[in-house]
């Protein structure tokens, strides 16, 4: 595997499920992010992971839950989402205090019905 | 509120022209900048990464900031129609993990 991988590419849960989108990278990049891409809307960043600890909460709601064990996986664990929830989530990771150049995954299309 | 803005087109460009992609931003101490194209359904590819005043090419890419008027552009010689997508500016506002998007200009190349 190479660069950022994402799983699942695609998911559809109902409002009363749990379920956790997963994200990892193989560019030994120390830090890395959540963003939510809807429809007509710029990208909004969610969490940011800096050496593995939480640096950014841009007003998420509880529901969306991250979680990252170490510098290479990051978790984004979901439960009673909303319909308005569906879209493109994004992972992407960077090397801080370097170029600061994030490099994105292919994303996780979710529907929520 | 810091804020990127970006026409949201299509901007069309026949093959072969120049296609120029235009982004302002609103904070004066934004130190790194960075356009990313995006195909349809795809996610986010970074192109150009951008930190000081000028001009930087790569290919036939060709980023240009001026901090003194906050503007960010990109330009896109000899175009195809495979560069047609939506191109994100995205800025940085502090030590540069945070990034801020615009909404993207879509780019239409006709063959």
């Amino acid at each position: 595997e190479t660069g950022v991988t994402q799983t699942p590419r695609h998911l559809v849960m109902g409002m009363t499920n749990k379920k956790s989108l997963k994200c990892e990278q193989h560019l030994g990049h120390n830090a890395m992010y959540w963003y939510k891409q809807s429809a007509k809307k710029p990208l909004e960043l969610m969490f940011v992971y800096s050496l593995e600890e939480r640096v950014e909460n841009n007003s998420v709601p509880s529901r969306f839950s991250p979680e990252c064990p170490n510098s290479s996986h990051l978790f984004l664990h979901l439960h009673t989402l909303q319909p308005e929830d569906s879209a493109l989530y994004l992972c992407a990771s960077s090397q801080i205090a370097a170029s600061y150049e994030q490099y994105f995954g292919p994303g996780t299309r979710l529907t929520v019905t | 509120q810091k804020e990127v803005e970006q026409n949201s087109g299509p901007l069309s460009v026949p093959e072969g022209a120049i296609a120029s992609l235009n982004c302002t931003y609103s904070d004066r101490g934004s130190q790194s900048f960075f356009w990313y194209r995006q195909y349809s359904g795809k996610s986010p590819e970074l192109i150009m990464s951008i930190y000081s005043n000028g001009d930087k090419e790569d290919g036939r890419f060709t980023a240009q900031l001026n901090k003194a008027s906050q503007y960010v552009s990109l330009l896109i010689r000899d175009s195809q129609p495979s560069d047609s997508a939506t191109y994100l500016c995205a800025v940085a506002y502090n030590a540069g993990n945070m990034l801020t998007f615009g909404g993207g200009t879509r780019l239409m190349v006709k063959p």
